[in-house]
């Protein structure tokens, strides 16, 4: 069946490190990978997604890195902020407009 | 703010009851989803409607049900609630199905007591 597994389930860094979270999708006709963050008691922000026809993505501090052989993708965040923190969830999709299977979410602390 | 707006913020009841939580997806937004999110069972998609039309159904109780209007506004009906039906329902729209894009309400949270 579908599934997303998304790793780690918690992440702490210093502000000003790297942080990385990594994600692997079961269904091969995946085809739209999108990342959101939560804030506590918030609706899911869409920050950057990727499409199976592209390796690699990039928006400022944040970058998304797809490989379709491994079925597996990852967010990376650069020069982390404490307003950085929050949950961040990984998400696939396949096919016009299809459902979203979510991964189990990564709780992010960046400390001052 | 996604433009995506979701009533009422907070709906505390109590088990056997039945509720109606409401969407209104972005202007000029065809696709409307429902998604449930638990502490035990993370983000889960419910069903999904197109133009009117259910397009897809996911993890969705008998008990639930939803539609789309001719505005495009959605609705979804939660009947004969239990405790384990508290949790936050999002709802998310996207452009049309080419597009995947989707952009999520602020949330109902759903107490039941």
């Amino acid at each position: 069946g579908e599934n997303v597994e998304q790793h780690p389930s918690t992440l702490s860094v210093q502000e000003g490190d790297s942080a990385v979270i990594k994600c692997t999708y079961s269904d091969s006709a995946s085809n739209y990978f999108p990342w959101y963050k939560q804030e506590l008691g918030k609706r899911p922000q869409l920050i950057i997604d990727i499409r199976s026809n592209v390796g690699e993505k990039k928006d400022q501090r944040i970058a998304v890195t797809l490989n379709k052989t491994a079925k597996h993708f990852s967010l990376h965040i650069t020069e982390t902020q404490p307003e950085d923190s929050a949950v961040y969830f990984c998400a696939a999709s396949k096919g016009q407009g299809g459902k979203l299977i979510f991964g189990q979410g990564t709780e992010l602390s960046v400390k001052p | 703010d996604s433009g995506v707006t979701q009533t009422p913020k907070h709906l505390i009841t109590a088990t056997g009851q039945r509720v109606t939580l409401r969407c209104s997806p972005r202007s000029g937004d065809l696709s409307v989803y429902w998604y449930q999110q638990s502490l035990d069972q993370g983000l889960q998609f419910l069903i999904q409607y197109y133009n009117g039309e259910e397009r897809a159904k996911g993890n969705i109780l008998e008990r639930f049900s939803a539609q789309q209007f001719p505005d495009l506004h959605s609705e979804l009906n939660l009947s004969s609630l239990e405790l384990g039906d508290s949790a936050l329902y999002f709802c998310a729209s996207s452009v049309a199905l080419a597009w995947n894009e989707q952009f999520f309400g602020p949330g109902t949270r759903l107490t039941v007591l």
